[in-house]
């Protein structure tokens, strides 16, 4: 199955300074990489997700980016802001076994630093 | 549209009890998921589901049944409580289409308590 890796586990950054957060995988048939995110006690919620096909996506502040070699991809956050702070997973898609299914990172806490 | 409703949004069990997590959907999604959080460690799938009458095994299944009789109610069923259970459990539901998983749509999260 696939497993995915992500660091740094905890991240501090200075309000309006970028942060970055990386993840790897393992399955090369995977094919989709969402990233979510987890405010203090809600739900995780999709704010980006890139598929194989295209090297980097961008919606405003935040970016992802994609190395399908390397296997590792990237959330870029610019100009970070308080309500940035969350819990940040990543996730790559379970695509073997024919089953479908996402497998997710441990989670990324991002404090912003007023 | 309510989305993903869950229900109950906490619990308190005791060792051996039984209890039914409820999650219903009302987007008409096809594929239907119960992931568990543990603090640090990320959501872990538990079982999930194609469509109505089709249930698999994730990564952890242990302790845990299923069932999808209709495409809209996906319960999670504990049937003999134990410490390592006490979670956070979310249920969530895609449109689902085989190899490129769509969004998940998460309900609010149930945190059951095993003591």
């Amino acid at each position: 199955g696939e497993n995915v890796e992500q660091h740094p586990s905890t991240l501090s950054v200075q309000e309006g300074d970028s942060a970055v957060i990386k993840c790897t995988y393992s399955d090369s048939a995977s094919n989709y990489f969402p990233w979510y995110k987890q405010e203090l006690g809600k739900r995780p919620q999709l704010i980006i997700d890139i598929r194989s096909n295209v090297g980097e996506k961008k919606d405003q502040r935040i970016a992802v980016t994609l190395n399908k070699t390397a296997k590792h991809f990237s959330l870029h956050i610019t100009e970070t802001q308080p309500e940035d702070s969350a819990v940040y997973f990543c996730a790559a898609s379970w695509a073997g076994g024919g089953a479908d299914g996402l497998t997710f990172g441990k989670g990324t806490h991002l404090i912003i630093q007023p | 549209n309510a989305g993903v409703t869950q229900t109950p949004k906490f619990r308190i069990l005791k060792i051996g009890q039984s209890m039914t997590l409820q999650c219903a959907q009302d987007m008409n999604h096809n594929y239907m998921y119960w992931y568990r959080q543990d603090p640090g460690m990320g959501l872990k799938l538990i079982y999930y589901s194609v469509g109505a009458g089709i249930t698999d095994k994730g990564e952890v299944p242990n302790g845990y049944n299923v069932s999808r009789s209709t495409t809209e109610y996906f319960p999670l069923r504990l049937e003999l409580a134990a410490p390592s259970q006490t979670s956070v459990y979310f249920c969530a539901s895609s449109l689902g289409t085989r190899k490129n998983t769509g969004e998940l749509f998460f309900g609010e999260g149930s945190r059951l308590t095993v003591l």
